[in-house]
């Protein structure tokens, strides 16, 4: 059971948009950034989004983020097949000192 | 470019201790953490604790409490996780990543190891 909560599963066809839910605390995404990870199988994770919705160098625009008060959504737009992999939010958790990750999403592409 | 490089495969019995090196590159070492994440087959992401490679301090998730150890050589730019007391629930893929700060701003992990797989089995 994750600290962090995302729906298993997400799908949507290309060129849609879809949006991950990450819910959290009071002790965690409500005190803390937000940071977005993107994994395909067999490979390691990818940064995505951190601080809540900046995008590292890279990161096409179609990729967004947000945050409001213990909640955080990931936005995909523009939908390409090459987007089909686990996507996690993670954060700090102030109130026991550790770093928590959703339990992740699938985005399947139909 | 920054890169983290981990060492590679390991197979250990059970009850036995295995370390996992990272090693770091393109980037001043000592200027960043690094995290430990593992995951299990089909399963998510599990942080397991962060070391700050200047000071060599940690903080470990309560899961790993009294069987994780995180050291770092800063002479050759390297971080190790070390696990003891192994059970085929240890079996994962072990990834390292830098740990960054921004000032005011987030925590976040930014460069990822390519991962190394431990198997725990008789």
């Amino acid at each position: 059971q994750s600290v962090l909560t995302q729906p298993p599963s997400v799908s949507a066809a290309p060129g849609q948009r879809v949006t991950i839910s990450c819910s959290g605390s009071s002790s965690t995404i409500g005190k803390n950034y937000v940071s977005w990870y993107h994994q395909v199988p067999g490979a390691a994770p990818k940064l995505l989004i951190y601080d809540n919705n900046q995008r590292p160098s890279g990161i096409p625009d179609r990729f967004s983020g947000s945050k409001s008060g213990t909640s955080a959504t990931l936005g995909i737009t523009g939908l390409q097949p090459g987007d089909e992999a686990d996507y996690y939010c993670g954060t700090w958790d102030s109130s026991l000192s550790v770093w928590v990750f959703g339990g992740g999403t699938k985005l399947t592409i139909l | 470019q920054v890169q983290l490089v981990q060492s590679g495969a390991e197979v250990r019995e059970p009850g036995a201790s295995v370390k996992v090196s990272c090693k770091g590159s393109g980037y001043t070492f000592t200027s960043d953490d690094v995290n430990w994440v593992r995951q299990a087959t089909g399963q998510g992401l599990e942080w397991m604790g962060w070391m700050n490679t200047h000071s060599g301090n940690t903080g470990y998730a309560q899961n790993f409490q009294g069987r994780v150890t995180m050291t770092r050589d800063t002479s050759i730019s390297t971080a190790y996780m070390e696990l003891s007391s192994l059970t085929s629930d240890d079996t994962a893929v072990y990834f390292c990543a830098r740990g960054l700060q921004d000032l005011g701003r987030g925590y976040y992990m930014d460069v990822w190891g390519k991962g190394t797989t431990v198997t725990v089995s008789s």
